[in-house]
């Protein structure tokens, strides 16, 4: 199983900054994953996928890059809307994974 | 607009069954994978099982083959997770969600039904 580990757990910043989020794989994915972003109540939502690609109706703000074990999700110039819990995910192999998430909170 | 719409959640005792539904509408259903996808109560997201398109390849993770099975119906746009032996564990909001294509990533996710094993 590859297991991905997502630091920091959380991150605190202001309006305005911008959030460097990582994630890491126990063994190399290429460049098959993806980010999503779930705020409380609702069901995630697909931010980043193939390591770089921005989903449909997503913000330019919201970048992703990586490949092999090291992934990044940047978002630059933080808006308030953007606090939220965001997970990175593999499809490289079964079982497919989750990290264990990184909670953005806006000042 | 693609919908989806998760049913058959709720209460259940420890070694019970529960039969969740999720019917999809707003594509064409038969030509994209599907998934199941849980979080429990105030933690992370964990997947479940995945199933192709035709219904080829069923997937699951370790924790819950033997015990639960996905199937699909194209007839009738809809998505199914049999749930038996169920465990405390088990305990979870389960969400379906479409993959974007062949590579198994989520585009659209169901707003989830809550699953409570307990006696």
């Amino acid at each position: 199983e590859t297991v991905l580990t997502q630091s920091p757990a959380t991150l605190s910043l202001s309006p305005g900054e911008r959030a460097a989020l990582s994630c890491r794989a126990s063994q190399s994915v290429s460049n098959k994953l993806a980010w999503y972003q779930q705020k409380p109540g609702q069901a995630p939502r697909l931010l980043i996928y193939d390591a770089s690609n921005r989903a449909t109706g997503i913000p330019a703000r919201f970048s992703g890059s990586g490949s092999g074990t090291d992934f990044t999700l940047t978002i630059s110039g933080l808006e308030p809307e953007d606090s939220a819990v965001y997970y990175c995910h593999h499809r490289s192999n079964w079982p497919l994974t989750f990290g264990g998430g990184t909670k953005v909170e806006i000042k | 607009e693609v919908q989806l719409l998760e049913s058959g959640g709720g209460l259940v005792q420890p070694g019970g069954s529960l039969r969740l539904s999720c019917a999809a509408s707003g594509f064409t259903f038969s030509n994209f994978p599907m998934t199941w996808v849980r979080q429990a109560p105030g933690k992370g997201l964990e997947w479940v099982s995945f199933i192709g398109g035709s219904g080829v390849g069923p997937m699951y993770t370790d924790s819950v083959k033997g015990r639960f099975t996905i199937s699909r119906d194209n007839s009738k746009n809809t998505l199914f997770l049999q749930m038996n032996s169920l465990r405390a564990e088990d305990t979870a909001v389960y969400y379906c969600a479409k993959c974007i294509d062949s590579r198994c990533y989520f585009d659209y996710w169901g707003h989830g039904t809550l699953v409570t094993v307990s006696s």
